[in-house]
């Protein structure tokens, strides 16, 4: 079945850039998503990217797929503060009915 | 603000009692789903409702039993849980079935005991 996975935990310096991976298994994705989880809130879409994308940039933000490893990156050029928080990456296909999200990777910042 | 709202924001219940989840969103959206979100766990999806009427149920226990009585309202009603059920359970919804952003609400925490 669809997976998506990542790793749970980054920690990265104020003023670093952080990346954060993830892959997935589904080769018929359509839409690739990064959503932000702050303490005590719900998910907010953050960014996304279709499939026939090999990178998105929207300010601090740079996503990357690749699409032959089933490989999406999610660059945060520096980092602040705000930016703690978990990370979900997500998958769905082109219906977009059913989105399958990773674990979340949790971004600690340290001054 | 992402104008879906969820209450009661923190529940503890004990495994014979019966609670029920609400969430109303203000977006005018036509599809709502529920999600569990467990501790280092993939979001499970576990209901989604289109026009207010269910076309996905993920396996989910019926000790879970959703109800969408008109498409700006949902509710999870929860009986005789177990403790493993403890977690924040999540509410979405976007335009329709197929829109790819989801707005979601804070979230309910269960604690069951």
């Amino acid at each position: 079945g669809e997976d998506v996975e990542q790793s749970l935990f980054l920690s990265v310096r104020e003023g670093d850039s952080s990346v954060i991976n993830c892959t997935y298994t589904d080769s018929s994705s359509t839409y690739l998503y990064w959503y932000k989880q702050e303490p005590g809130a719900g998910l907010q879409l953050l960014t996304y990217i279709f499939s026939n994308m090999d990178m998105k940039q929207d300010q601090r933000l740079t996503v990357l797929l690749n699409k032959k490893d089933k490989h999406l990156s999610l660059r945060i050029a520096d980092t602040q503060t705000g930016d703690s928080a978990i990370y979900f990456c997500a998958e769905s296909n082109s219906s977009a009915s059913k989105i399958i999200f990773g674990s979340g990777t949790r971004l600690s910042i340290r001054p | 603000e992402t104008g879906v709202t969820q209450t009661p924001r923190h529940l503890v219940m004990g495994m014979t009692n019966k609670k029920s989840l609400k969430c109303e969103q203000h977006l005018g959206h036509n599809a709502m789903y529920w999600y569990k979100q467990s501790a280092k766990k993939p979001l499970e999806l576990m209901f989604v409702y289109s026009l207010e009427e269910r076309v996905e149920n993920n396996s989910v226990p019926s000790r879970f039993s959703p109800e969408c009585p008109n498409s700006s309202h949902l509710f999870l009603h929860l009986h005789t849980l177990q403790p493993e059920d403890s977690a924040l359970y999540l509410c979405a919804s976007s335009q329709d079935i197929g829109s790819y952003e989801q707005y979601f609400g804070p979230g309910t925490r269960l604690t069951v005991t």
